[in-house]
């Protein structure tokens, strides 16, 4: 099945620092979904995005398909962005989503 | 989007019991998921909920351990039966919302500790 690679693992910046988060998966998809699970378990869509580029505030994710990643960038981070961010193409063989491990981020104040 | 709740949001059972975790949509769906999260992983898919016909289960996952039903296009449960502290984790169990662009919502999870 589909693998899924998620770079950096860990992460700490300072509040107002910059982040870019990377996802290679490896074979081609057609839908890519980018989460962000907060310190109490919750699941929170950021962006539907299998292609193109996508911006929602201060967060803009960018899916190349053709080479097999994605990128999850955040502006002008902020503590409540603090949590893990999961990367999800749809590519299991009942049409879920395969999760990476994971970007576990930390934003000190 | 869809809007998802599940019952309960968290539970301490001890072993060799079972506990029957609920999940509610708010509009009908035909493709409903469940994951499991242990402790510092990521999620994993156990089964896809069928409505009216049995679940379709991942390697790795039993319908005797995991019993799934989905009565309708709106509900499901999961079972997790004769526990372990292994089966310590989050289950989530989410949908794909085809009013859209067949993005997938998550449930808030049941946090599940065996003792």
């Amino acid at each position: 099945g589909i693998q899924v690679e998620q770079s950096p693992p860990d992460l700490i910046l300072q509040e107002g620092a910059n982040s870019t988060l990377r996802c290679n998966f490896s074979d081609s998809v057609n839908n890519l979904q980018w989460f962000h699970q907060n310190p109490w378990g919750q699941l929170i869509n950021l962006f539907y995005i299998p292609s193109g580029t996508k911006q929602n505030g201060r967060l803009s994710a960018t899916t190349v398909a053709t080479e097999r990643y994605s990128l999850l960038y955040i502006s002008s981070s902020q503590t409540t962005d603090s949590g893990v961010y999961f990367c999800a193409p749809r590519g299991g063989s009942q049409g879920n989503l395969i999760f990476g491990k994971g970007t576990k981020l930390s934003v000190k104040p | 989007s869809a809007v998802i709740s599940q019952k309960p949001s968290r539970d301490i059972c001890q072993r060799g019991t079972s506990l029957t975790i609920q999940c509610q949509v708010d509009s009908q769906v035909t493709m409903m998921f469940w994951y499991r999260q242990q402790p510092g992983q990521s999620l994993t898919l156990i089964a896809t909920a069928n409505q009216g016909s049995e679940a379709t289960y991942e390697s790795g996952f039993v319908i005797d351990k995991f019993p799934i039903s989905r009565p309708n296009l709106t509900f499901s449960t999961l079972t997790v039966s004769n526990m372990s502290p292994e089966d310590s984790s989050i289950y989530l169990c989410s949908v794909e919302w085809t009013y859209t662009d067949d993005e997938q919502f998550f449930g808030p999870g049941t946090r599940l500790t065996v003792l």
